[in-house]
């Protein structure tokens, strides 16, 4: 079955509202990023975050291993957030050597 | 900051042609990964290479050669290109194995149609 899940598949939200995406995963985990996808195609890495809290400006990200959930929190939301946001896990034991990704969060801020 | 480039950014090609996809970075990274990408499926992994020389198989692999000719540089051919390889091809690096400790570093994209 699949390994990493996201949600919601898409969120509309009004700029200056805030945004929380999750990740849910199926596996022992070993690593965990965040990736944002621009319009147009290009990843850029937010977070590599296997375990705790961390920040990045109006960025937080926070990985849960019992509850095996991520989140990305996207306080005071701005135009220029609206993109695709992926996650990706390493599982502790097979496949240990590679990403599985989620389908992404489509993310649209409008103003 | 990781530096991935890839060529041709954009590609079209018939039923049965001859393609190759190259992605150069120059991080001196170890770990180079290609990756398609496809509505409703997300970023799946074709094949990865842990350096010059080396191959690895990834997830969805048929269709696909890839050759590390340098640590630099990494091909992904493919040899009779059918209409479901239309997709968009991203080429990563990594100094560390997958995630571990490390993030992966992606390329601008390469969009093939095949016709």
């Amino acid at each position: 079955g699949q390994q990493v899940q996201q949600s919601p598949a898409s969120l509309v939200l009004q700029e200056g509202e805030n945004a929380e995406l999750q990740c849910n995963f199926s596996t022992s985990l070993n690593s965990m990023q965040w990736f944002y996808q621009r319009p147009g195609g290009s990843l850029v890495s937010l977070f590599y975050n296997p375990s705790g809290t961390k920040h990045s400006g109006r960025l937080t990200s926070t990985t849960v291993i019992k509850e095996r959930r991520s989140s990305l929190h996207i306080s005071s939301s701005q135009t220029t957030d609206s993109g695709t946001y992926l996650c990706a896990l390493a599982p502790l034991t097979e496949g240990a050597d590679r990403l599985t990704f989620g389908k992404g969060t489509q993310l649209i801020i409008q103003p | 900051e990781a530096a991935v480039t890839q060529s041709p950014r954009n590609k079209v090609t018939v039923t049965g042609g001859n393609v190759t996809l190259s992605c150069r970075q120059t991080n001196s990274h170890n770990y180079m990964y290609w990756y398609r990408q496809d509505t409703g499926h997300g970023l799946r992994l074709i094949h990865y290479s842990y350096g010059a020389g080396n191959l690895q198989i990834g997830d969805v692999p048929d269709g696909y050669k890839a050759t590390r000719t340098t640590q630099e540089d990494f091909f992904l051919l493919l040899e009779l290109a059918s209409p479901s390889q239309t997709s968009l091809y991203f080429c990563a690096s990594s100094d560390e194995l997958g995630g571990n400790q490390d993030t992966q570093y992606f390329g601008p994209g390469t969009r093939l149609l095949v016709l």
